[in-house]
């Protein structure tokens, strides 16, 4: 089974603090996404990753940056939190390959206050 | 911009009944589409994969998918209220680089009743 993991499920942070969001996957996938999702928003793609220091944007990548040191682990960081980034924040992970589909961590739900 | 476009709902159907679920594509070469349940608070799993016309069919889900009218569905026959989810309708890209990047519609909301 494939397996994503996010570092945390709840998170409360201030206007202005640094954030850290980590997402580790166990099966050695190519790429690595990160999304989040608000209500009647769907899912929206902030960054995603093809290979280890490769990144991406997506659709909404601004006041968000992304690490990927590792094969297996994509972090997102938020330089200076805001509260309109509270929101839930999906991890996703997926292999190469044109019939491969993505695999979502937990999630984790951040509160900006 | 490619476009994934679903009825919003919400759709409510009463025990089993067949709930049917609609989605609509732009990207007329896409190649790939997947269906994910989405229960509230938590995060999509991925309950169906189709790639080529006509339906595929796994226990009470049926898949169906028409590429020449960009139209790809979800039935669930026998709902049950263990359905009552929202439903993610994913897209695929066939052109060009996608580096694995899927589009999603923004959800059905379903409930099934007893």
């Amino acid at each position: 089974d494939v397996k994503v993991t996010q570092s945390s499920r709840y998170l409360v942070k201030r206007t202005g603090e640094k954030v850290f969001l980590e997402c580790v996957q166990d099966m050695d996938h190519e790429n690595m996404f990160w999304y989040r999702q608000d209500p009647g928003l769907g899912l929206r793609l902030i960054y995603f990753s093809y290979d280890v220091k490769m990144k991406e944007k997506g659709d909404i990548p601004e006041g968000y940056s992304v690490s990927r040191e590792k094969k297996e682990r994509f972090s997102l960081i938020l330089e200076s939190a805001s509260t309109n980034q509270t929101s839930m924040y999906l991890c996703a992970s997926s292999l190469e390959g044109n019939q491969e589909t993505q695999y979502f961590g937990p999630g984790t739900r951040l509160l900006v206050l | 911009q490619k476009e994934v476009e679903q009825n919003s709902g919400p759709l409510s159907v009463p025990e089993g009944a067949i709930a049917s679920l609609n989605c609509t594509y732009s990207d007329r070469v896409s190649q790939s589409f997947f269906w994910y349940r989405q229960y509230s608070g938590k995060s999509p799993e991925l309950i169906m994969s189709i790639y080529s016309n006509g339906d595929k069919e796994d226990g009470r889900f049926t898949a169906q998918l028409n590429k020449a009218s960009q139209y790809v569905s979800l039935l669930i026959r026998d709902s049950q209220p263990s359905d009552s989810a929202t439903y993610l309708c994913a897209v695929k890209p066939g052109r060009g680089s996608t580096l694995g990047r899927l589009y999603f519609g923004r959800g059905t909301q379903l409930t099934v009743w007893p």
